[in-house]
């Protein structure tokens, strides 16, 4: 299982771009990049996917450099709605999505 | 499109009694996953079924919990006897597994209290 790093938290300003970044460095062949979002008393929320180059979707964009050790999730003009913990996870997303493992996340903190 | 169930939201219990969850996936969601979320952490893994079958089951305390996923659709998790360090919140997610890169959907959780 590919494991995977993250800052333990960022803070950021309504209005800003804010960029989480992951470390994986023993991402396989077949592993995906997932993202999840998790608010207080909630279970995750998927944000975004993929698996190389870079991906967008309403709500975010995916950066995956060529060599797919990293990745980079990155929420355009925040707000204070955006205060959550943010996991990245890579395994396999299919059958075996659940072998993907969450680590601690990284605790996003927007200001006023 | 309703999203996956649990039951109850919040159980509070003491050391050596049992404790059931219950969750009902998304409609057609062949795999349903039980996590273990501590404070603090992220969500562990507990076990993972494919229909009614268990697919990983490697970090599950077999020892004092239990799961099963009869007719493929809802599951159960089941805890006895619980001790302090079980409590947590318990989530349940579900997916569908048509073999294309997915995601999963994640029920509210039970949060557990054991005294």
């Amino acid at each position: 299982l590919a494991k995977t790093t993250q800052p333990i938290s960022m803070d950021s300003y309504e209005g800003q771009e804010v960029n989480i970044t992951c470390s994986h460095n023993n991402i396989a062949t077949n592993d995906y990049i997932t993202w999840y979002q998790q608010f207080p008393s909630q279970g995750p929320r998927f944000i975004i996917q993929g698996y190389k180059t870079k991906v967008t979707n309403e709500v975010a964009s995916l950066f995956i450099p060529a060599d797919r050790k990293s990745s980079t999730l990155s929420l355009p003009r925040v707000s204070l709605s955006d205060t959550a913990v943010y996991y990245c996870l890579v395994g396999e997303g299919n059958t075996n999505a659940g072998k993907s493992t969450f680590g601690d996340g990284t605790t996003l903190t927007v200001k006023p | 499109e309703a999203g996956v169930a649990q039951s109850p939201r919040y159980k509070i219990i003491e050391k050596r009694q049992s404790v059931a969850f219950w969750c009902n996936p998304i409609s057609g969601h062949a795999t349903l996953y039980w996590y273990q979320q501590i404070l603090g952490q992220g969500p562990k893994l507990l076990i993972q079924f494919q229909n009614n079958g268990v697919v990983d089951d490697s970090q599950l305390p077999k020892d004092r919990f239990s799961a099963e996923r009869l007719k493929g659709v809802d599951s159960t998790l089941k805890i006895q006897p619980a001790k302090l360090e079980d409590s947590a919140v318990y989530l349940c997610a579900s997916s569908w597994t048509g073999g294309q890169p997915e995601s999963q959907y994640f029920g509210p959780g039970t949060r557990l209290l054991v005294l």
